[in-house]
């Protein structure tokens, strides 16, 4: 099994570039998160979904931030128009029913 | 809504010393995590604890869940240089994580 896969691993933007992160998670997980990383703030929750559906996404920090999920095998992160502010690690990570998390290797973003 | 706290942020050990890092939240748990994240790494699962003052091993690892569900802790025995990371805790199905606890080990 290849684990979470995202893409791209690294990606530097210019301040109010749109970009796009992608998620693949583990073949038969039911659940997907996306986490935003910094030093500042930790691993922060940003939206989670249940059978590829939004169930909950109040840690999306506002409207630059939107994510979909349109099949049990695919997810993006979109960040429209991006701000330096928003550079961090982005992890996405998928698990079963009632079992732990696998986290992807994630993806650094620098916007300049 | 749910907040997880962790103490200390960071804890700087002699390699041979113990380590023990505390998750404390502000709510019952159903369930709590640990997590292990290297540096420049992703966090990695190393246990899950779900029962009221349940107690598991996993070599020099001990984890703790606390009698009410609010509290957990993280004991290292006689650290190795390969414990060096940031180990999180994190609670029910959302998985609150706290801001975690860097390990650093001087060898």
């Amino acid at each position: 099994d290849a684990g979470v896969i995202q893409s791209p691993r690294h990606e530097v933007t210019e301040m109010g570039q749109e970009v796009t992160l992608r998620c693949k998670p583990i073949s038969g997980h039911n659940s997907l998160f996306w986490y935003r990383q910094t030093m500042m703030r930790g691993l922060e929750l940003l939206i989670y979904f249940n059978n590829n559906v939004p169930i909950d996404d109040s840690g999306m920090p506002e409207d630059r931030f939107s994510a979909k999920m349109p099949n049990a095998s695919f997810s993006t992160l979109k960040i429209q128009p991006s701000e330096p502010r928003d550079s961090a690690v982005y992890f996405c990570a998928s698990r079963p029913l009632d079992r732990e998390q696998f986290f992807g290797p994630g993806t650094r973003l620098t916007v300049l | 809504g749910q907040q997880v706290m962790q103490i200390p942020q960071y804890q700087h050990v002699q390699e041979g010393e113990d380590f023990t890092t505390y998750c404390n939240s502000s709510t019952t748990l159903s369930n709590i995590q640990w997590y292990k994240q290297r540096p420049g790494g992703h966090p990695v699962f190393l246990i899950q604890l779900v029962k009221s003052g349940e107690v598991k091993k996993q070599k020099r690892l001990t984890f703790q869940f606390g009698e009410a569900k609010k509290n957990s802790s993280l004991h290292i025995t006689a650290t190795q240089t390969t414990d060096v990371g940031t180990y999180f805790c994190a609670g029910n199905y959302k998985l609150t994580f706290g801001k975690g606890t860097l390990l650093t080990v001087n060898p």
